[in-house]
């Protein structure tokens, strides 16, 4: 299985800023690694596939890079609706695996 | 209207039973490989089963295996969990999820979710 970690765990980050989460693969995942955003109450939600690929309706300041075993997902001029947790996920291959999570909070 | 609504989830006691549902509409449902995914209370996403889009192909976490059965309904654009011998550790919000293409192995629509709670 494909272990996936994340740091940091958690960040305090204010608004404007510029954020960067990092998401390790235990083996190589090629760039068959995908970023979401998890805000309580709602459904999680797909903000870039294929490690660097944003999805439609994605805000520019969300981007994403990397391959093999080590990727980034950084957010520029970090806006208010942008406070959620975040998790990576490889879809190289089964079992599919996420990241613990990183909880981005208001400083 | 594209969406996904999961069904099914309660309170059950360790050792019991139950069965999720998920209903989509808006688009081919048979088009697409369907996944539940879970959530614990304070942890983060687990990926659970994944079923293909005839259903011949069948993937489950090890967590779950031997214990969860995923299976589909393609005429009733449906997705079923059928969730025996639970466990406290099994407690948790389940989502049905799709990808953006048939079988891709990312999750582009979620359901809202569905909560399950195992407790004496």
């Amino acid at each position: 299985d494909i272990q996936m970690t994340q740091s940091p765990s958690s960040l305090s980050a204010s608004i404007g800023d510029r954020v960067t989460i990092t998401c390790r693969a235990s083996q190589s995942s090629s760039t068959y690694l995908n970023w979401y955003q998890h805000i309580p109450g709602k459904a999680p939600k797909l903000l870039i596939h294929a490690a660097s690929s944003l999805e439609s309706g994605v805000p520019s300041r969300f981007s994403g890079s990397g391959s093999g075993t080590e990727f980034t997902l950084t957010i520029s001029n970090l806006q208010p609706e942008d406070f959620a947790t975040y998790y990576c996920q490889q879809s190289y291959s089964t079992p599919l695996t996420f990241g613990g999570g990183t909880k981005v909070e208001i400083k | 209207q594209v969406q996904l609504v999961e069904s099914g989830g309660g309170l059950v006691k360790p050792g019991g039973a139950l069965r999720l549902s998920c209903a989509a509409s808006g688009f081919t449902f048979s088009d697409y490989y369907m996944n539940w995914i879970r959530q614990a209370p304070g942890k983060g996403l687990e990926w659970v089963s994944c079923i293909s889009s005839s259903g011949n192909l069948i993937y489950y976490a090890d967590s779950v295996k031997g214990r969860f059965t995923i299976s589909r309904d393609n005429a009733k654009n449906s997705l079923y969990l059928q969730m025996n011998s639970l466990r406290a550790e099994d407690t948790a919000v389940y989502y049905c999820a799709r990808p953006p293409a048939g079988y891709s192995k990312h999750f582009q629509l979620w359901g809202q979710g569905t909560l399950v709670t195992v407790s004496s």
